[in-house]
């Protein structure tokens, strides 16, 4: 069935560094994809979003870059603050044109050292 | 204040009794879903409305039932069939099905 995966399970980077969250999607039906930031007990919060007909889209010190070739998605946050420290999912969704599920992968913890 | 509002936020349970969390929106969004979060783990998904009076089964229903009689209201209840029902519970909702999903703040179960 179609899976969406994250790389690491945990990524430890430096206050001010830029962090890089890696994603891999299976289904290439997919033309949608969401990152979520969830901190802990709380509900995910949306950080960005990109369709499939993009391959770069930009945010506040975010970036989310999509390879369709490769189904890879990736998640920039530049000048990693304490504050980016939580859970990063991914999720991807096969649109109207399919059933319309929102999948999300296992998830990277985001842990930033001061 | 919109959005989306989950109840309530911490729900004790016997085993063998049936149980509903309460899900509202007042976003006017079409779509809602209900995800069940295990600890260190991510998101599946239990039941998902596209619109009111229809909902389809998710990759885990087993136990779980819904209903959509109204386009605010999704609750979700977790039944006697469950087997493992401790977890986080979280809804969702979106305008439409391939639009973002924005999250309530959840509602922990514990079966004692």
């Amino acid at each position: 069935g179609e899976s969406v995966g994250l790389h690491l399970p945990t990524l430890s980077v430096q206050e001010g560094d830029n962090s890089i969250i890696n994603c891999a999607y299976s289904n290439s039906a997919s033309d949608y994809f969401i990152w979520y930031k969830q901190e802990s007990g709380k509900g995910p919060q949306f950080i960005i979003d990109i369709r499939s007909n993009m391959d770069k889209r930009q945010g506040q010190r975010v970036t989310v870059l999509l390879n369709k070739t490769v189904k890879h998605l990736s998640l920039q946050i530049a000048a990693t603050q304490p504050g980016d420290s939580a859970v990063y999912f991914c999720a991807e969704n096969m649109g109207s044109s399919n059933t319309g599920k929102l999948i999300f992968g296992q998830g990277t913890t985001l842990q930033v050292k001061p | 204040d919109g959005g989306i509002t989950q109840s309530p936020k911490y729900l004790f349970r016997k085993e063998g009794q049936n149980v509903t969390l309460s899900c509202e929106q007042n976003l006017n969004h079409d779509a809602m879903y209900w995800y069940r979060q295990d600890p260190g783990q991510g998101l599946r998904l239990i039941y998902y409305s596209q619109i009111v009076n229809d909902f389809q089964k998710g990759d885990i229903a087993e136990g779980y039932s819904v209903s959509r009689e109204k386009k605010e209201s999704f609750p979700l209840t977790v039944t006697s069939a469950q087997k493992n029902p401790t977890a986080f519970y979280l809804c969702a909702s979106s305008i439409y099905v391939d639009t973002e999903a924005f999250f309530g703040q959840g509602t922990r179960l514990t079966v004692v």
